[in-house]
């Protein structure tokens, strides 16, 4: 069955440290990625997604994610965080010729000035 | 803003009582999904809608039921509520018939079952 796994339940990071937040995927075929944030008391948005082609994505908020196939992993990346990036990360699945979307756990963000 | 509005923004209600939620997805959109948001459960999906009829169903207990109308607005109803009915219910559409495109989420309805 598919999955998405968040290892990291709550990351904490100084602002203008780079941000890595981890996501691994258990798929029979190449799956559709996603990454979307939830800041508090709001809905999720996206951030970015993987189809195909290039395996680096960029998204909005200077976010950009990698897809390695051989690592089953979609990570989140942002060289420098803003104390606005607090949030929650949700990394999610889409299974080809279905209307399913999988999440994961999520991961909170904490930024300290 | 992403153009999905639900309402109410919080709800609260008694055990064993019985509440609407309701989407009005972004103009255009002819999918709409239910998700339930809670602690220990994390984002689950409910159900989804396409044009008026029922595409997929997930986790969504028989307590709770949904529709979409005519005008693309959907109602989730919620009945014979319990304690661990309190969540955060999301609302999202899109213009597909999958949301694994690009979903659209609402701000959410946090109900609280007291």
């Amino acid at each position: 069955a598919q999955s998405v796994t968040q290892p990291d339940i709550h990351i904490t990071v100084s602002e203008g440290a780079s941000l890595e937040l981890r996501c691994n995927y258990s798929y029979g075929a190449t799956p559709y990625l996603f990454w979307y944030v939830q800041s508090p008391g709001q809905g999720l948005q996206l951030l970015l997604k993987y189809f195909s082609g290039d395996t680096l994505v960029q998204g909005i908020k200077g976010f950009e994610a990698e897809f390695k196939r051989s690592q089953s992993s979609f990570n989140l990346r942002k060289p420098s965080v803003h104390w606005s990036d607090a949030a929650e990360y949700f990394c999610a699945v889409g299974v080809y010729n279905t209307d399913k979307l999988i999440f994961g756990t999520g991961t909170r963000l904490q930024v300290f000035p | 803003d992403s153009g999905v509005t639900q309402t109410p923004k919080h709800l609260i209600t008694a055990t064993g009582q019985r509440v609407t939620l309701r989407c009005s997805p972004r103009s255009g959109d002819l999918s709409v999904y239910w998700y339930q948001q809670s602690l220990d459960q994390g984002l689950q999906f409910l159900i989804q809608y396409y044009n008026g009829e029922e595409r997929a169903k997930g986790n969504i207990l028989e307590r709770f039921s949904a529709q979409q109308f005519p005008d693309l607005h959907s109602e989730l109803n919620l009945s014979s509520l319990e304690l661990g009915d309190s969540a955060l219910y999301f609302c999202a559409s899109s213009p597909y018939r999958g949301m694994n495109t690009e979903a659209f989420f609402g701000q959410g309805t946090r109900l609280t079952v007291v």
